[in-house]
């Protein structure tokens, strides 16, 4: 089996700050995804990767970078932080992007904006 | 787009007694369906996937249905245990966009 990491698992930021996430996957797989779930929200997606260099936005890009450097890693930025924000960050890899892939899911990354 | 309803947001429950939780969908062409649980503290883990064409899915102590007439999809605890406590949302995708919605999330507590 492989396991996905992210770090760092809590995160405290200022209003107006730059804040990168990061993931690393050792399953293999193909495609990446960031997503942001907030308490009663569900899961939003905002950025996934389909390969190495790759990046689509999803739902909830704006406001966010990424970037996809390695096969196994895919980093997230938060490009201004907003005042009071918090929220999990997600990230999940899939062995390829078709509709029927099982999603593995790391244990998140806790933000809170002060 | 898609949208999907998951049902209830908060359900407490004893232990042994069955608990259910419901997702509506809207988009009539989905037609690969999820059910993922959060452990406390812990990442999102695949329960069941299930194809369009299987109405009923067993799995190891609950079930899952779908309704594709009603654009249903349920998952079913039939003796819920303190292990069970977590949350659980649903997902769905294939359709127009093909794109993976996901329910807002049950937060199921099991007392002993």
């Amino acid at each position: 089996g492989g396991i996905i990491t992210q770090t760092p698992k809590f995160l405290i930021g200022q209003e107006g700050q730059k804040l990168t996430l990061k993931c690393q996957q050792n399953f293999n797989h193909d495609t990446m995804y960031w997503y942001r779930q907030d308490s009663g929200k569900g899961l939003r997606l905002i950025y996934y990767s389909i390969t190495e260099n790759d990046l689509q936005k999803g739902d909830l890009s704006e406001g966010y970078d990424a970037s996809r450097e390695k096969k196994s890693s895919f980093s997230l930025t938060v490009t201004s932080a907003q005042k009071n924000e918090m929220a999990v960050f997600l990230c999940a890899s899939s062995i390829g992007g078709g509709n029927a892939e099982t999603l593995y899911f790391g244990s998140g990354t806790r933000l809170t904006v002060l | 787009g898609e949208q999907v309803e998951q049902r209830p947001p908060h359900l407490s429950v004893r232990e042994g007694d069955s608990a259910v939780i419901t997702c509506t969908y809207t988009d009539p062409n989905s037609y690969y369906f999820f059910w993922y649980k959060q452990e406390p503290g812990a990442s999102l883990q695949l329960l069941m996937k299930v194809f369009s064409s299987t109405e009923i899915n067993e799995g190891q102590g609950f079930t899952v249905l779908l309704n594709k007439k009603d654009k249903r999809l349920s998952l079913n605890l039939t003796a819920a245990h303190p292990g069970d406590s977590a949350a659980y949302f649903c997902a769905v995708t294939g359709g127009s966009n093909a794109k993976l919605t996901f329910g807002k999330g049950t937060k199921l507590s099991v007392k002993s």
